[in-house]
């Protein structure tokens, strides 16, 4: 069973700087990769999938990077609705999981 | 656009069954090319994957789980289930149901989910 370990568990920061959000797996999952934006009472929102390609309708500020097993996702230029607990998944190996979340917060 | 939709009880008894429905609008769960999926959340916690179901028939579940799951489909109603057997106070989360896009990528439509809570 893969664990994804995301970092920083927390990150602070102001809306027009940038976010950089890290998971790593304990195998290679090639690039089968994902990250998801949640909100308080809301279901996840997918952002990226497979390493690097933006979900419809998702920004360009998103961006992802990586391969095997570590992984970034990217914000540039946050804004004030980016501010949410984000999580990675992976779809390389059964089962399917996710990461504990890293929450974004307004510093 | 894809839209499904959780129902089922609230509140389930220790031991008992956790029955939850997920109603899909917008295409249908016969489609080839999507898997119909479960995944819940522990108040506070990550997101765990459930299993799994697909038109052929073919299912895939959590080990964790497997002993006590069951995923199901009703292609005439256009919805699909789950059942969570001998259910604890460690299954109370929210459950929420979503499309999985199989070989071309991860769950892309979620519907907005449902809290179960285990309790007598």
């Amino acid at each position: 069973e893969i664990v994804l370990t995301q970092s920083p568990a927390t990150l602070s920061l102001s809306p027009g700087e940038r976010a950089t959000l890290s998971c790593r797996a304990s195998q290679s999952v090639s690039s089968y990769l994902a990250w998801y934006q949640q909100k308080p009472g809301q279901a996840p929102r997918l952002l990226i999938y497979d390493t690097s390609n933006r979900a419809t309708g998702i920004p360009a500020r998103f961006s992802g990077s990586g391969s095997g097993t570590d992984f970034t996702l990217t914000i540039s230029g946050l804004e004030p609705e980016d501010f949410a607990v984000y999580y990675c998944h992976q779809r390389a190996i059964w089962p399917r999981a996710f990461g504990q979340g890293t929450r974004l917060e307004v510093k | 656009q894809v839209q499904l939709q959780e129902s089922g009880p609230g509140l389930v008894k220790p031991s008992q069954t956790l029955s939850l429905t997920c109603s899909v609008s917008g295409g249908p769960i016969t489609s080839d090319n999507y898997y119909w999926s479960w995944i819940r959340q522990p108040a506070g916690k990550e997101l765990e994957w459930i299993g799994r179901i697909h038109i052929s028939g073919s299912t895939d579940y959590n080990a964790s789980l497997k002993s006590r799951v069951t995923i199901s489909m009703d292609t005439a109603k256009n919805q699909f289930s789950l059942m969570l057997t001998s259910v604890t106070a460690a299954d109370t989360a929210v459950y929420y149901c979503a499309r999985d896009r199989g070989a071309m990528g991860p769950e892309d439509y979620w519907g907005q989910g449902t809290l179960v809570t285990v309790s007598s």
